[in-house]
């Protein structure tokens, strides 16, 4: 079966650090672009940052860039978020989700984990 | 930055009736070499993650029912659901992948009326 895991999320005063993981499996890892995207309580989808096949272009949306990194080990099946200078508006579900195979390097996400929630409170 | 404006933000519609939702780019997603527009919709139901209805903008992804469907091109796009289900009743959003990042429309509400 094609699954995503998500894990990671948690508590976090603002200004800490947090790295979501997200493991696959059912595919093979290393064909696919991937993607986190987050969703804040009550509210829309936002674009977090994309990781081609093979690490060499990645993406960042506007509110998170200099603060969250985006890496892969496809050796691992693993999809990473490491998030430094959290502020309370980061607060959301965060969704790893797997791009269509393309010659793009992104893609419409057709495979979506199940979340995890990260709050920044103090 | 790509902007994605969806409308309505809301609607409730009956049971077998058509629900039309639209979504607009602040530049066109139109890729002129491959005459593909860059454009996914998604449908999201509470408490679950998001589920690819829709790409290349017209593109039924495998498993979808036929009375979901979309239309457009370069800047404009509808999503329709043809005879609105019990089932549908969930949070519609529009996506563009023709550059990065990626970004979404602010949804749609589909409910019952």
């Amino acid at each position: 079966e094609v699954q995503l895991v998500e894990s990671g999320g948690g508590l976090v005063k603002p200004g800490g650090s947090l790295r979501l993981s997200c493991a696959a499996s059912g595919f093979t890892f290393s064909s696919y672009s991937m993607n986190w995207v987050r969703q804040a309580p009550g509210k829309g989808l936002e674009g977090v940052a994309s990781i081609s096949r093979t690490s060499s272009y990645i993406s960042y949306g506007d509110s998170v860039k200099g603060r969250f990194t985006i890496s892969r080990d496809n050796a691992k099946n693993s999809l990473y978020l490491q998030m430094n200078s959290l502020r309370v508006e980061d607060t959301a579900v965060y969704y790893c989700a797997r791009d269509k195979p393309s010659s793009s390097w992104v893609d419409a996400s057709d495979i979506w984990g199940q979340g995890t929630m990260v709050t920044v409170s103090s | 930055d790509i902007v994605m404006t969806q409308s309505p933000d809301s609607l409730a519609v009956s049971l077998g009736e058509r629900a039309t939702i639209h979504c607009k780019s602040s530049q066109s997603l139109l890729y002129i070499s491959n005459n593909k527009n860059y454009l996914a919709w998604y449908q999201q139901k509470p408490g679950q993650p998001p589920k690819l209805l829709i790409y290349w903008a017209s593109t039924r992804e495998s498993g979808v029912p036929d009375r979901f469907s979309g239309s457009g091109s370069g800047t404009d796009f509808t999503l329709t659901i043809s005879s609105l289900q019990a089932e549908d009743v969930a949070v519609y959003y529009c996506q563009q992948y023709y550059s990065t990042p990626l970004t979404f429309g602010g949804g749609t509400k589909v409910e019952i009326k």
